[in-house]
């Protein structure tokens, strides 16, 4: 089954900084690569996926970088704000055949 | 759109009695997801239902769990008896399409507590 690691475990930043999380995994045949946040006491909730004809996509402050050949992709949130204060999670997808989600990162945003 | 659904949103139960949990999908989507989340194991997928029909229940824990979906609006996770190591959130979550390659909208969860 798939194999997914994220990088760092936990992260600190002041507010205004920028934030990256990278996330590995196994399973070349991947295709799907989600980031979810996950408030606390919250429900995760999806908020950036790319695919794999895609390098990068952007909303607003957060991003999403991939690197098929490499077998990983980066959630990139910039100016950071305290609201952003969350467990960040990644879960890649093959077409519906891996249901792994990584482990998390907390991210804490100083005022 | 209420989102997904479920109920109870804490349940505290004693060790041995049976515990029932529930979930309404959004309507529309043809993939419904249990998972368990704790901090020693995160996010597990418990078993997965498409179009109703189970396909992976791979990762229930042993023959305590059981879930069922009757009908694309309703399903419920069962664990009976229920035992302290139980003590989790259950979150249920729903897809768009036939396969969860469209990504989670997961409900509120359910903390349940087995003392």
């Amino acid at each position: 089954g798939e194999n997914v690691e994220q990088h760092p475990s936990t992260l600190s930043v002041q507010e205004g900084d920028s934030a990256v999380i990278k996330c590995t995994y196994s399973d070349s045949a991947s295709n799907y690569f989600p980031w979810y946040k996950q408030e606390l006491g919250k429900r995760p909730q999806l908020i950036i996926d790319i695919r794999s004809n895609v390098g990068e996509k952007k909303d607003q402050r957060i991003a999403v970088t991939l690197n098929k050949t490499a077998k990983h992709f980066s959630l990139h949130i910039t100016e950071t704000q305290p609201e952003d204060s969350a467990v960040y999670f990644c879960a890649p997808d093959n077409y519906g055949q891996n249901f792994v989600f990584g482990p998390g990162t907390r991210l804490s945003v100083l005022p | 759109d209420a989102g997904v659904i479920q109920s109870p949103r804490h349940e505290v139960t004693e060790m041995g009695q049976e515990v029932t949990l529930r979930c309404k999908p959004i309507s529309g989507h043809n993939s419904l997801f249990w998972y368990r989340q704790t901090m020693m194991r995160g996010l597990e997928l418990l078993i997965y239902f498409n179009n109703n029909v189970p396909i992976d229940d791979s990762g229930m824990p042993e023959d305590r769990f059981s879930a069922k979906m009757p009908n694309a609006s309703f399903s419920t996770l069962k664990i009976q008896p229920s035992e302290p190591r139980d003590s989790a959130v259950y979150f249920c979550a729903s897809s768009l399409g036939q396969l969860a390659n469209y990504g989670y909208t997961f409900g509120s969860g359910t903390r349940l507590t087995v003392v």
